[in-house]
């Protein structure tokens, strides 16, 4: 069952601050953060763990709530470079054997200059 | 350079007749996982395998087929039963985690199918 992603769609001016949240209706134990530009393969960002701490990267960050089963991506002060669509994924489950991510709908961000 | 190769970029085929999408990496990863795209839909899960000789159907395995004959190959045919399948495909690996969920996954640079 996909995860679902909010918003849709955000547009920012560059140095703007974005927030995009991920939520799923089934216990999470792992969430992946993706970014992809049109026309190539997503990217990795970061992964997080059930039980983990926050993670960053450069001026982007996230949280892992496991309770509410929601994680949020956090993109401080925007760069043109982070405009793209950002993907969350969830998964697997506790049983190892059964190890894939399941991907949201995507975010698409863009960034104004 | 390590990586995952998938081939053609591009491909163009008759509606009615079966394609078959190369995908190949050298990580040594263990899983392989084939996605489809389409515009607001996300990535969507056709198959994947965690090891040779064997796989797993994904949400939307109908249609399509794949083989894992070798750990650095798993090629995905979209046959005929497939109802639309112009999309664009990915194909990503990762090495199996020794934590669940702890590994990133790598994408290839996918292929864009048209069916005419």
């Amino acid at each position: 069952q996909q995860p679902v992603q909010s918003p849709q769609a955000v547009i920012l001016r560059e140095g703007e601050d974005a927030v995009i949240n991920c939520s799923s209706s089934k216990a999470l134990y792992s969430v992946h953060w993706y970014r992809q530009k049109h026309g190539e393969a997503p990217v990795f960002l970061m992964i997080l763990l059930k039980g983990g701490e926050q993670k960053g990267h450069e001026k982007i960050s996230a949280s892992f709530n496991e309770k509410k089963q929601q994680s949020s991506l956090y993109l401080t002060a925007s760069q043109l470079s982070y405009s793209g669509t950002y993907f969350c994924g969830t998964g697997p489950t506790v049983n190892m054997g059964d190890d894939k991510i399941i991907f949201g709908k995507g975010t698409r961000l863009h960034i104004l200059p | 350079d390590g990586g995952i190769t998938q081939s053609p970029k591009y491909l163009f085929r008759k509606e009615g007749q079966n394609v078959t999408l190369s995908c190949e990496q050298n990580l040594n990863h263990d899983a392989m996982y084939w996605y489809r795209q389409d515009p607001g839909q996300g990535l969507r899960l056709i198959y994947y395998s965690q090891i040779v000789n064997d796989f797993q159907k994904g949400d939307i395995a109908e249609g399509y087929s794949v083989s894992r004959e070798k750990k650095e190959s798993f090629p995905l045919t979209v046959t005929s039963a497939q109802k639309n399948p112009t999309a664009f495909y990915l194909c990503a690996s990762r090495k199996n985690p020794e934590v669940a969920g702890g590994n990133e996954q790598f994408f290839g640079p996918g292929t864009r199918l048209t069916v005419l």
